[in-house]
């Protein structure tokens, strides 16, 4: 049970290049979410799924696509990458149940763009 | 809309002393409130949620609605409890969540 894995773990990008972060959980979790963690600002939501097949904006999604592949892949794509978005890259996923469930995070990817 | 604030972003305190980590929140429902931990070189975790109303690792959060706060607290620190620590709330239908944005806490020997 590896729970959330990522790839890749680090990439460095020119400004205008395009590249897609992978994100895999084998939780059977129907929630999954892409996260950017920047200096003094927290962890901000980028898109999320409720489940496979459905994504919605969360509250920085310019510059970036998603897609839900399935019910243990989602996919971050960045098609023309800016400096801006040089960060580090979380995927979280987590049940759909009653109460206050908790979300499981990935390792990370620390992006770079130059 | 919703907000998380965490008022300090860096905090140090020596071993053995208390500890008190704050987390003001604004949000017009009904919250849902945790506390995510980083320890340096591990992906984010869950250290504990309102609505559980536990202990984790000594540390404990109550919910103020009053005060609109969920400060961490902890009567003994101890060094393996330097960290990040992200106060983060819960909203909508698929549960994303906001956070503040953070307090690394440095325990002194």
């Amino acid at each position: 049970n590896a729970g959330v894995t990522q790839t890749p773990k680090f990439r460095i990008l020119k400004i205008g290049q395009s590249m897609t972060l992978q994100c895999t959980q084998d939780m059977n979790h129907n929630y999954m979410y892409w996260y950017r963690q920047d200096p003094g600002m927290g962890l901000r939501l980028i898109y999320y799924s409720a489940s496979e097949g459905t994504t919605d904006k969360g509250e920085v999604p310019n510059g970036y696509n998603v897609s839900r592949l399935n019910k243990r892949e989602f996919s971050l794509r960045l098609e023309s990458a800016a400096p801006s978005q040089t960060s580090v890259y979380f995927c979280a996923s987590s049940y759909r149940g009653q109460g206050a469930n908790e979300q499981f995070f990935g390792p990370g990817t620390r992006l770079t763009v130059l | 809309a919703q907000r998380v604030t965490q008022p300090e972003k860096l905090l140090s305190v020596f071993k053995g002393a208390p500890v008190e980590l704050k987390c003001n929140y604004s949000y017009s429902g009904s919250p849902e409130l945790f506390w995510y931990v980083q320890y340096s070189r591990q992906r984010l975790q869950l250290l504990l949620r309102h609505i559980s109303r536990e202990s984790i690792k000594g540390f404990t959060a109550d919910l103020n609605k009053g005060e609109t706060s969920f400060h961490l607290k902890k009567p003994f620190a101890q060094e393996e409890d330097s960290a990040m620590y992200y106060c983060a709330l819960s909203k909508g239908s698929a549960r994303q969540l906001t956070f503040g944005s953070g307090t690394q806490l440095t325990v002194l020997p």
